[in-house]
């Protein structure tokens, strides 16, 4: 049963435009929405990360948007560039540390 | 500061021997997570571990998978038998253990069974 729901699996947008991934869980004991950034060949790298008690938060051209009431949560990347080809992994945390990660979305930026 | 440092980076076995991947987490950090990425595919957790404890194995398979994070030295991840669709990336994260902290992975052991 995948806990964390990861939409799309893959998604090309053009420079300069906005990247958006979208999660959605259902469990209400989460409390911590963290995102990873992956490059080939390497591991996951975090990215930015929100708690439930906002709606938004932003670091630069990534914001995350969060609406407790839908249990959803997406990734904004805002004037994407082709360095921010990757694959992003959002997850759900609960009390006691366990992360469930999304499955991915693939990430391509044409320049 | 040393992140979390994982061992070997790409290891080759053949069918039925055996493969340990070891995993030092970042200095402070007491808690260790296992998971396995297939090509093209997402992070399947594994197995969750405290010094000399495991927190949960749910993620394990029940044969020839076991893992241990000692009281000194690095966690291990032991595969024994090794199998083809045992070829995967398999990264180590680890955390302060604290909740709601993240958790830093590793640069990942590409382990290939021929």
């Amino acid at each position: 049963q995948q806990q964390v729901k990861q939409s799309p699996q893959s998604l090309i947008v053009q420079k300069g435009g906005i990247s958006i991934i979208n999660c959605a869980y259902e469990n209400t004991a989460f409390d911590y929405f963290p995102w990873y950034q992956q490059f080939p060949g390497k591991g996951p790298a975090l990215l930015i990360a929100i708690r439930p008690d906002v709606s938004e938060k932003k670091e630069g051209r990534f914001t995350i948007s969060f609406n407790k009431s839908a249990k959803q949560f997406s990734l904004h990347i805002m004037d994407s560039q082709p360095g921010d080809s990757a694959t992003y992994f959002c997850a759900a945390v609960a009390t006691g540390n366990q992360f469930y990660f999304g499955t991915g979305t693939s990430l391509t930026v044409i320049p | 500061n040393a992140g979390v440092m994982q061992n070997p980076r790409h290891l080759v076995r053949r069918r039925g021997q055996e493969a340990r991947l070891r995993c030092s987490p970042m200095k402070g950090h007491s808690h260790v997570y296992w998971y396995r990425q297939l090509p093209e595919e997402g992070l399947k957790f594994m197995v969750y571990l405290q010094k000399e404890n495991i927190i949960d194995e749910s993620g394990m398979p029940k044969e020839r998978f076991s893992a241990e994070f000692p009281k000194e030295g690095p966690s291990i991840l032991r595969i024994q038998q090794v199998v083809r669709g045992d070829s995967a990336a398999y990264f180590c994260a680890s955390s302060p253990g604290l909740s709601g902290n993240t958790i830093y992975f590793g640069e990942g052991s590409w382990l290939t069974v021929v």
